[in-house]
C-alpha cells in the first residue's frame, strides 16, 4: 500500500514568487492535515480537511496561504506571494479514524526555501 | 491552549545503555499522548500512543513511554539503545472532548554512540 506522498521534495524560490505543494494521502483516508516545521522549532499545525471540507484552518498563517482538496483526494497548498519566513518543511499527514484514536501517517515533507 | 515541552534539544547515550527522552504537556481534560520518530530524510513515523489504561505504554522498536498524570509527563524510554535508534523524536498531545488538533513539541535529537 502506498504511503502519503508529497511533491516536490524541495523547492527553492525567490521572495514574491508562487509555490504549490501537493499531497496525496493514503487511499481511503478521509482526514488530511498540513503541518509546517521551521528549523529547530515545533511542528506547527496549519489545517485539517475531512474529505473536501476544511474542518479546522486555525493554523494558517495568513491569506497568502491557500489549501484545497477538490474531490476529497489529493490536496494542494499554495503560497502566493512567498515571503522569507515561509521557509521550512511542510508535512502532510492523513488518517482514516479520528485523530484521537489513531495515529497520523506522514509524508516525507516538502522543504521550501524562500530566498 | 495546549502545549508540549521537550526540554532537551539533544540526548546522547552509549549503545546498550538505557535511554530517556523527556516530554511534558499542558492540556485541558484528559490527554491523548503520542510519540513520533523522524529518521533522516524521512517523514514522521508513529511510535506509540496513550489514550487510557495502563500508564506504561509499549510501542514499536522496543520503545515504551510512561504516562504520569501528576507530573504531566510522558517520557519515552528504551532499556537498551541501538545505534539505529539515532533520530529525531517528537512528542505530541491532543486534549480530550470533541475535536482538537494534535500539538507537537520541538523535537529531541537522539544520538546513540557506538
Amino acid at each position: 500500500e502506498a504511503g502519503v506522498t508529497q511533491f516536490p521534495s524541495h523547492s527553492v524560490i525567490e521572495k514574491g514568487q508562487t509555490v504549490t505543494l501537493r499531497c496525496d494521502p493514503i487511499s481511503g483516508h478521509d482526514n488530511l492535515y498540513w503541518y509546517r516545521r521551521v528549523m529547530g522549532k515545533e511542528i506547527k499545525f496549519l489545517l485539517h480537511f475531512v474529505k473536501e471540507s476544511k474542518q479546522d484552518e486555525s493554523g494558517m498563517p495568513n491569506n497568502r496561504f491557500l489549501a484545497e482538496r477538490t474531490g476529497g483526494t489529493y490536496s494542494t497548498l499554495k503560497v502566493q506571494p512567498a515571503e522569507l519566513e515561509d521557509s521550512g518543511v511542510y508535512f502532510c499527514a492523513s488518517s482514516f479514524t479520528a485523530v484521537n484514536t489513531g495515529e497520523l501517517f506522514f509524508g516525507e515533507g516538502s522543504r521550501l526555501t524562500v530566498l | 491552549a495546549q502545549s508540549v515541552a521537550q526540554p532537551e534539544d539533544q540526548v546522547n547515550v552509549a549503545e546498550g545503555n538505557p535511554l530517556t527522552v523527556k516530554c511534558t504537556y499542558s492540556v485541558s481534560g484528559n490527554p491523548y499522548l503520542f510519540w513520533y520518530v523522524q529518521y533522516p530524510n524521512r517523514g514522521l513515523q508513529f511510535l506509540l500512543k496513550y489514550i487510557t489504561g495502563d500508564n506504561l505504554v509499549k510501542g514499536s522498536y522496543g520503545f515504551e513511554a510512561e504516562f504520569n498524570k501528576s507530573q504531566t509527563s510522558f517520557h519515552l524510554k528504551k532499556p537498551s539503545a541501538l545505534v539505529s535508534d539515532s533520530a529525531l523524536y517528537f512528542c505530541a498531545v491532543r486534549g480530550g472532548g470533541g475535536y482538537q488538533k494534535v500539538t507537537f513539541g520541538t523535537g529531541t535529537k537522539l544520538q546513540v554512540i557506538p
